[in-house]
């Protein structure tokens, strides 16, 4: 049971756009502690996406945005490409735990 | 460019130690945080925790009696113990750049990963 809440799947088709939440707690999201998205394309190591609830590392295109509202976050995903399906997972700190915590991790389908 | 390589055996009996290395080229290891980060089969990823240059930790309570990190700056590589392995154990194993503020940071970037299966 993962402290960050995820959806385990989303899908969508060419060219739409998809969020995936990512729902935590009092001590974590909720107390103010920033938000980080990570893809994971198959067989592969996790990549930074976003981090501070909204920022792109160099190189990553602006279809992928992030929010952060309460103790819950989002990713979006605009004009969906085959490329993109992966699994995506959120990550934040939590006090009560001292350190990092991951969501559960969301499958992207790309239909 | 920054590369992380982890390092170490794939297979472990129940009850031996885990012992992995990584090894950072194109940054110094006296700069940032360096973090493990684990990921069973087919499931999500775990912190397990990390440490700086000075030697200074910090781990994931549900694994602080088993761990034991280290860094060699010489060399510039960071290391990861875990006593008495079982089979919960078993996982792809990350080492990563935590870019620590405060408290509270982001991973980036991330090794290729090693796969550590524990069986007997």
């Amino acid at each position: 049971q993962s402290v960050l809440t995820q959806p385990p799947s989303v899908s969508g088709a060419p060219g739409q756009r998809v969020t995936i939440s990512c729902t935590g707690g009092g001590s974590n999201i909720g107390a103010g502690y920033d938000v980080h998205w990570y893809q994971q394309l198959p067989g592969t190591a996790p990549k930074l996406l976003i981090y501070d609830n909204y920022n792109r590392p160099s190189g990553v295109p602006d279809r992928f945005s992030g929010s952060k509202s309460g103790t819950s976050a989002s990713l979006a995903i605009t004009g969906l490409q085959a490329e993109d399906e992966a699994d995506y997972y959120c990550q934040s700190y939590d006090s009560s735990l001292s350190g990092s915590v991951f969501g559960g991790g969301t499958k992207l389908t790309v239909l | 460019q920054v590369q992380l390589q982890e390092s170490g055996p794939g297979l472990l009996k129940p009850s031996e130690t885990l012992s992995l290395t990584c090894t950072v080229s194109g940054d110094t290891i006296s700069s940032y945080y360096w973090s493990w980060i684990r990921q069973p089969p087919g499931k999500a990823l775990e912190w397990i925790g990390y440490i700086d240059y000075s030697g200074s930790s910090n781990y994931n309570p549900s694994l602080r009696s088993r761990i034991t990190m280290s860094v060699d700056t010489s060399k510039n590589q960071f290391s990861l113990n875990l006593r008495s392995v079982t089979a919960a154990d078993t996982a792809m194993y990350f080492c990563a750049r935590e870019n620590i503020y405060g408290v509270e940071g982001w991973f980036d970037p991330w090794g290729r990963g090693t796969l550590v299966t524990v069986s007997s």
